[in-house]
C-alpha cells in the first residue's frame, strides 16, 4: 500500500505476556520511528532506525521493550512481560530520510495489558 | 471513535472564522518544526513544516509562524471548516532534522458549525 501499515490494529493480552507489534513503512523510506500515546499524552519516542546504522534506543523505557528492523523495512517491537502502564497506542511512522522530512504514521496499535 | 487526549487545552471556533493554535517550545537548538492533526482513531497527518531559517510559510488555508525569540510557533488555519476539528500537535527537531521529533501535548480544535 501506498502508506504505513501497523498489526494488529488492537490487541488485547494478559499481565505478565509478550507481545509484538509490526510496522510495514512505505517503500523506500529509510527512517523508521516508534512511538507511544498514552490517553491524555501527547507522543512519546521510542526507538529511530536509520538505514544500516545502530538504532537510536534512547526513548525505550525499559529493558522490558525492543525493536528490529529486517532487511531496512519492516519492524516489530516487542515488549516483554507486559504491565498495565504498557497499555497505549503504538505509533510508527516512517520518513524518506533524516534530515527535513516530515513523517508519515500509521494508525496505530492500541494495546490494553489487562 | 476514541479520544486522542481527554484534558487537552481545547480550542472552540465558529465555522468560517479563522483559528489559531499556537506551541511553545523550549529546545533553542530545535531547527525543524512540523505541525500535525489526529483525528480520532487515526494517526498523526502531517499539515505544514517549517525550517528555522525562516518565519512564516503557508500552505493550503494555512500558515504556520516561527518565533525564534520567544521559541514559540503558530498554526493559523483560515475559514476553519468541520473537518478541521481534530487535536493539533506541534513538533520540534534539532540538528538539521536529525534528531527524532518530540511532540507537544496537543490542542484540541472544536469548530462549531
Amino acid at each position: 500500500g501506498a502508506g504505513v501499515s501497523q498489526s494488529p490494529s488492537n490487541k488485547v493480552t494478559e499481565k505478565g505476556k509478550d507481545v509484538e507489534l509490526r510496522c510495514d513503512p512505505i517503500s523506500g523510506h529509510t527512517a523508521l520511528y516508534w512511538y507511544r500515546q498514552s490517553l491524555g499524552q501527547g507522543l512519546e519516542f521510542l526507538i529511530y532506525f536509520q538505514g544500516n546504522s545502530a538504532p537510536d534506543k534512547s526513548g525505550l523505557p525499559s529493558d522490558r521493550f525492543s525493536a528490529e528492523r529486517t532487511g531496512g523495512s519492516v519492524s516489530t517491537l516487542t515488549i516483554q512481560r507486559t504491565q498495565q502502564e504498557d497499555s497505549a497506542v503504538y505509533l510508527c511512522a516512517s520518513s524518506l530520510g533524516a534530515g527535513y522530512y516530515g513523517y508519515t504514521f500509521g494508525s496505530g496499535t492500541r494495546l490494553t495489558v489487562v | 471513535g476514541e479520544s486522542v487526549g481527554l484534558h487537552l487545552p481545547t480550542l472552540s471556533v465558529q465555522e468560517g472564522d479563522n483559528s489559531i493554535i499556537n506551541c511553545a517550545y523550549s529546545n533553542s537548538a530545535s531547527d525543524y518544526f512540523i505541525w500535525y492533526k489526529q483525528e480520532s482513531g487515526k494517526g498523526p497527518q502531517f499539515i505544514i513544516d517549517i525550517r528555522s531559517n525562516m518565519d512564516k510559510r503557508q500552505g493550503q488555508r494555512v500558515t504556520v509562524l516561527l518565533n525564534k525569540t520567544v521559541k514559540h510557533l503558530s498554526l493559523q488555519i483560515a475559514a476553519t471548516q468541520p473537518g478541521d476539528s481534530a487535536v493539533y500537535f506541534c513538533a520540534e527537531s534539532a540538528n538539521s532534522g536529525n534528531t527524532p521529533l518530540v511532540f507537544g501535548k496537543g490542542t484540541r480544535l472544536s469548530v462549531i458549525a
